[in-house]
This record gives C-alpha cells, structure tokens and sequence, in this order.
C-alpha cells in the first residue's frame, strides 16, 4: 500500500517565520504534489515536481516554494508565513506508468498549519 | 482557465436513498475523471475514476457517468449508508509536459450527510 507521509499533523508559527513542510513517499513515485484546502475552495495546487530538482509553478505558488532534492521527498516552504497562509497543507505523489498516462493521486494525511 | 464546477456544496438524503453529485469542466482536452472521498480529519481517498474513453463505470454503490459532448461528469450513490457521510471532490485532469504529469484540477466539495 503506498504510503504519503507528512512530518506534522499540527503546526503553529509566527507571522514572518521560515516554513518548511516536508512529505515523504515509500513508492518510487515519480510526480509528487503540494496542495492547500480551503472551505469552499476545495483543492488548489500550489506546486508539482514531475522529478528530482523539476518543479512546477500549481495555481497559486506566490509565497512558497518547493524543494526536490531526493526522489521520496518534496519539500513546501513559506519563506515569510503571513496569517493567509494559516490553512490545511495536503502532499500527494503518483506513479507515472507511461506516457500520457492517468493514475489516481495518493495522498497525505494534511498539515494544519496555523500563523498567528 | 481550467475550472471544475460541482454541485451542490451540500447534500442531505435518508438511509437507504440515492446521492447524486455533478461536476462540470471547461477544459475540453480533459481525459482523467476521479472522485474522491474525504471523511472529517482524513486524507481524501480515491473512490472510483473514469477515463474519457468510457462513458460510465459501476463499483458495487458507486456509480460515474461522463458526458464528454456536455463535459459533465456524476457520482451516483445508491442504498447509502450512514458511513457514507463525507466530503466528495471531484477533480479532472489535462495531461502535461508530454503526458509526464497529470495536472488535477479539484471542484470545491460537497459535504455530504446521510441521516439514519
């Protein structure tokens, strides 16, 4: 079973501290996904990386940014959290099997990160 | 931009009676159609998906049907259960960079609540 695992369930930080959210996966997945969920807004996409050191701008990357050192891990990071950014951070990772392929998105179990 | 609509935001149904929710896309070049399910505090699981080349797909009570002319797509909930209750995205997905990455793009939920 794949397992997406995200370093903290909970988290509370100051407005203008530096964020690190990590993610890690046990599958070899190549594409890996931050995500922020809102009420009502759903899931929006900050950023992707399709490979180690690739990464994507999603729909709303302003104020993050991504690190993608090790295949396994993909890094969020808010480099001067503002209490906009309070929010529930999802990671996701899948395997792609072929080009042009579509295969389900795993996903964590969420960050809810706070900024006071 | 890509958008995906759902509707409603909020559904409420006796035991034992059918759900329907229904999402629409904007981006024609759509072909990967999943549903997830999110119950309170949990990571969103994938429940059943659809690929454009189908026009309907059964999973025991789960049910999807996809009009690719209308670019609409349903989730159908028959006999539900109160462990049913949840939260259901639905998501449709372009693929990019030479189909390497499948890039979601989440409605924005329906809370849904079975009554016993």
């Amino acid at each position: 079973d794949v397992k997406v695992t995200q370093s903290s369930r909970y988290l509370v930080k100051r407005t203008g501290e530096k964020v690190f959210l990590e993610c890690v996966q046990d599958m070899d997945h190549e594409n890996m996904f931050w995500y922020r969920q809102d009420p009502g807004l759903g899931l929006r996409l900050i950023y992707f990386s399709y490979d180690v050191k690739m990464k994507e701008k999603g729909d709303i990357p302003e104020g993050y940014s991504v690190s993608r050192e090790k295949k396994e891990r993909f890094s969020l990071i808010l480099e001067s959290a503002s209490t906009n950014q309070t929010s529930m951070y999802l990671c996701a990772s899948i395997y792609v099997t072929g080009r042009n392929s579509n295969q389900p998105q795993h996903f964590g179990d969420g960050t809810r990160l706070s900024i006071l | 931009g890509e958008n995906v609509e759902q509707h409603p935001s909020t559904l409420s149904v006796q035991e034992g009676d059918s759900a329907v929710i229904k999402c629409t896309y904007s981006d024609s070049a759509s072909n990967y159609f999943p549903w997830y399910k999110q119950e309170l505090g949990k990571r969103p699981q994938l429940i059943i998906d659809i690929r454009s080349n189908v026009g309907e797909k059964k999973d025991q009570r789960i049910a999807v049907t996809l009009n690719k002319t209308a670019k609409h797509f349903s989730l159908h909930i028959t006999e539900t259960q109160p462990e049913d209750s949840a939260v259901y995205f639905c998501a449709a997905s372009t693929p990019r960079y030479g189909g390497a990455t499948n890039k979601l793009i989440f409605g924005t939920g329906t809370l849904l609540a079975v009554q016993p």
